[in-house]
Parts: C-alpha cells; sequence; structure tokens
C-alpha cells in the first residue's frame, strides 16, 4: 500500500509567479490536510478536506492560496503570486475517518526567489 | 497560539538510556498523536492515544496521557542512534463539527551518542 505522495518535492518559483502543489492520499483515504512547516518551527495547520468539499479552512491566508480535493485526481493546494514568505515546506496528511492517525507525505519544498 | 508545548526543547542521551519527552496541551481534545521526523523529511506517525486512554505501548515507545493534567509523556526505552530526530505531539480538539485538524508543537530534538 503505497503511501501519501506528494509532488513536486522541491519547488523553486520567482516572486508573482504560481506555485501548484499536488498530494495523492493514501489508497482509501478520503480525508486530506495541508500543513506548512517554516524553518525550525512546528507544522500550522493549513485546511481540510474530504471529496469535493472544503471542512475547514481556517489556517489559509485569506488570500493568494486556494485548495482542493476532486472527485477524481490529487488535491491540488495552489498558491498565486508567490512571495518570499510562502517559502517553506508543505506537507499532506491523509486519514481514512475523522478524527484518526493522520500519515505524512515527504511534503514540497518550496523556494520563492 | 501553540496547543502542544513539548520539554524539553533538546535532549541528548547516551545509545541504550531511555529517552522521555513530554507535552503539554491547552484544550480538551479527541486524541493525542506523537510524530518523528528526520532532518529534512516527512513526519512518520508513531502512536495516537484517545482521551479515554491512559497508557498505550508500541515496541520500544511508551505514551502517556493524564488528561487532569493536559499532559502526555513519550518514552523511548533502549535508544538506538536511529531514533536520533525531532519529536512532535499533536492534538486533535474535542469539540463538533470539523474536529479533524492536527495543532502541533515546536518540537523536541532527540540526539542519541552511539
Amino acid at each position: 500500500n503505497a503511501g501519501v505522495m506528494q509532488n513536486p518535492r522541491h519547488l523553486v518559483r520567482r516572486r508573482g509567479q504560481e506555485a501548484r502543489l499536488r498530494c495523492s492520499p493514501m489508497k482509501g483515504h478520503s480525508h486530506v490536510y495541508w500543513y506548512r512547516q517554516l524553518p525550525e518551527e512546528g507544522l500550522k495547520f493549513m485546511v481540510y478536506l474530504q471529496k469535493e468539499n472544503i471542512i475547514d479552512e481556517s489556517g489559509m491566508p485569506k488570500e493568494r492560496f486556494s485548495a482542493e480535493f476532486p472527485k477524481e485526481g490529487p488535491s491540488i493546494l495552489r498558491i498565486q503570486q508567490v512571495v518570499r514568505g510562502d517559502s517553506a515546506a508543505y506537507f499532506c496528511a491523509s486519514s481514512r475517518t475523522a478524527p484518526d492517525e493522520q500519515y505524512f507525505g515527504p511534503g514540497t519544498r518550496l523556494t520563492v526567489t | 497560539s501553540q496547543q502542544g508545548e513539548e520539554d524539553p526543547q533538546a535532549l541528548s542521551i547516551q545509545e541504550g538510556e531511555n529517552a522521555t519527552m513530554n507535552c503539554s496541551y491547552k484544550t480538551s481534545i479527541n486524541n493525542l498523536q506523537w510524530y518523528r521526523q528526520n532532518s529534512g523529511r516527512g513526519l512518520v506517525h508513531l502512536i495516537l492515544i484517545r482521551s479515554n486512554e491512559r497508557e498505550k505501548h508500541s515496541g520500544r515507545l511508551r505514551v502517556t496521557l493524564d488528561t487532569s493534567k493536559k499532559s502526555s509523556s513519550l518514552l523511548i526505552t533502549a535508544s538506538r542512534a536511529a531514533d536520533t530526530a525531532s519529536y512532535f505531539c499533536a492534538t486533535v480538539p474535542n469539540y463538533t463539527g470539523a474536529n479533524s485538524k492536527l495543532t502541533f508543537g515546536k518540537g523536541i530534538t532527540l540526539s542519541v551518542r552511539p
């Protein structure tokens, strides 16, 4: 059973560009979570989705950030017009039910130059 | 604000010794989870303990939960150099609605000397 997959693993964007981060949950998992980790800090919750629905987006910045989890395909975290402060590691996690163990992907390290 | 606060922030021990890490939290929880993160890598789920449980074991890991003190501890017995990593506690709050998000502490850096 493959784990949570994230791609790309590393992403470099210039200021003002768009970043798209993808997450494929574990097989049989319909709950997806996105977290952000800044250097030397713990993870901060961003958004919680189930298929086609955003359940909790209380951790998402109000502007430039959006997330989706379509009926088919991976979950996407989209950051428009990136700024240097968006540089961080973005982790996706999935769970079979909620609340339950969350299994994390390897992360996408975004660098904004 | 941080829900989980780990203690100590850093711990250095000799291989074979036991490592004890503590976590305190502020609000009522549904469950508490411990994770390990090796440098530059993703998080590995270690153990989940629910609010109605007091102790759980998994291999060399032992987790306790004291809801009256809002605290948990993670004990790693007979530590190995490979246990060197950052350890995080994370809580899921106990309220109705969208209650699945994890709130993480800042983590504990464990170094196990060979």
